[in-house]
């Protein structure tokens, strides 16, 4: 089984602080994504990559960076963690289908962490 | 751009009533089509999902089905049971390089005994 792990489910912060969420899957995928999720907005892309050291932004990547120097293992990092960072992020990865069957690359996600900056 | 628009919820039924929870899209192309789940207190996990016009996607009890004339991919099931209780989300992929999903904002569940 595919597994993806995120290194806290809960975690509090102070406004100001920076703060590192760890993604790491098992699987050898290409791909890893960052999302949040908020009541009524559903999921939001902040990040994703498709391969080692490749990083594109999503829908809402202000106030986030994001590191990929293993293939296994995607970070999201909040430089300056703010209130409205207060959220549910959930990592997911993918096989790459490209050239192939593209778009039907299924996503497994992490449990989610669920941040709260105060 | 492309969107996914499914009903609001919450959507509450009794154990063993039918359901139904409407999405449509908006795309170019042909876009594969996804429904995923999310337990309490868990992550997003596929439900089903198909590839082509008329294409029925199908797990648990759940059913549906890809219709292009109408741009719709409507889950059902027949009978449900209190363990469905969780968020859906209905989502595509447009079959860019990227791989990226465009999900919908879900629709919350709630089964009463």
């Amino acid at each position: 089984d595919v597994k993806v792990t995120q290194s806290s489910r809960y975690l509090v912060k102070r406004t100001g602080e920076k703060v590192f969420l760890e993604c790491v899957q098992d699987m050898d995928h290409e791909n890893m994504f960052w999302y949040r999720q908020d009541p009524g907005l559903g999921l939001r892309l902040i990040y994703f990559s498709y391969d080692v050291k490749m990083k594109e932004k999503g829908d809402i990547p202000e106030g986030y960076s994001v590191s990929r120097e293993k293939k296994e293992r995607f970070s999201l990092i909040l430089e300056s963690a703010s209130t409205n960072q207060t959220s549910m992020y959930l990592c997911a990865s993918s096989l790459s289908n490209w050239g192939e069957d593209i778009g039907t690359s299924e996503q497994f996600f992490g449990p989610g962490t669920r941040l709260t900056v105060l | 751009g492309n969107s996914v628009t499914q009903m609001e919820g919450p959507v509450t039924l009794s154990e063993e009533a039918f359901l139904t929870i409407n999405c449509t899209y908006t795309a170019t192309g042909y876009p594969s089509l996804f429904w995923y789940v999310q337990y309490p207190g868990e992550g997003l996990q596929l439900l089903l999902k198909a590839t082509k016009a008329d294409d029925k996607g199908s797990n648990k009890g759940f059913e549906a089905t890809y219709r292009k004339e109408t741009t719709s991919f409507h889950l059902e099931k027949g009978s449900v049971q209190v363990s469905d209780s969780a968020v859906y989300f209905c989502a595509l992929s447009d079959g860019n390089r990227d791989d990226k999903i465009i999900f919908g904002k879900g629709t919350r569940l709630h089964i009463l005994p």
